[in-house]
């Protein structure tokens, strides 16, 4: 079945300090891994994405990594700013079927001052 | 600036009542979809259309339906409102492009929250 799964679901921590959220997945085939970031009331917004023949991506302080052997993603705030507060959700698109993205559940990122 | 719109953002309705959430697209893009978004369940695919004219069914499509009379709108329905579709719902578009590459981008609305009591 394909599945997306992220971890933590939630995470705490002080501004200016970094943090990795993890991505797992088992869809099969593979096209592209995106991290949207939704802001709370809002609709998600395109960080990165990463095809298969990518291992990192940058955007500002945000970083994604991609192992698509182990089928693994991370993405890495560098600095974090307490407007990074927000989730963060992985979608992995399969080329099977049109269309076919999957979604994580998320990752609730809260900075504090 | 180009954008995508919902509204309302808010309703409350009752359970049997029909409602129509509207999407609206400035970009001119051929693509757009339907979300529902629920605690612990990532975002859900409802309905999604490549064009005027074209709608497909998503994963959770019962008890809704879409319509695509033109490239800018597609109102989604739901014919008989149960409280299992209380739920935050998200429209969203991207161009026609190949998969993998950048130009797959969905851009999301703000979303409704949809509450059936």
């Amino acid at each position: 079945k394909n599945q997306v799964e992220q971890s933590p679901q939630s995470l705490i921590i002080l501004e200016g300090k970094n943090c990795t959220l993890q991505c797992n997945y088992t869809v099969s085939p593979f096209s592209n891994l995106r991290w949207y970031k939704q802001d709370t009331g809002r609709g998600p917004v395109s960080l990165t994405i990463m095809t298969f023949s990518e291992n990192t991506k940058s955007n500002g302080r945000y970083t994604a990594t991609l192992d698509a052997d182990t089928k693994q993603s991370s993405l890495h705030i560098t600095a974090s700013q307490l407007s990074d507060s927000a989730s963060y959700i992985c979608v992995v698109r399969s080329t099977s079927g049109t269309y076919k993205y999957i979604f994580g559940t998320g990752t609730r990122l809260k900075v504090l001052a | 600036d180009a954008e995508i719109t919902q509204s309302p953002r808010h309703k409350i309705t009752e359970t049997g009542r029909q409602v129509t959430l509207a999407c609206h697209q400035t970009w001119n893009h051929n693509n757009m979809f339907w979300y529902r978004q629920d605690l612990g369940h990532g975002l859900r695919l409802i309905h999604y259309s490549y064009g005027v004219q074209d709608t497909n069914k998503g994963e959770v499509s019962d008890g809704y339906s879409v319509s695509r009379s033109n490239t800018e709108d597609l109102p989604l329905t739901l014919e008989s409102a149960a409280s299992s579709q209380t739920s935050v719902y998200f429209c969203a578009s991207s161009p026609l492009a190949l998969a993998g590459t950048r130009t797959d981008t969905q851009y999301f609305g703000p979303g409704t929250r949809l509450t059936v009591l």
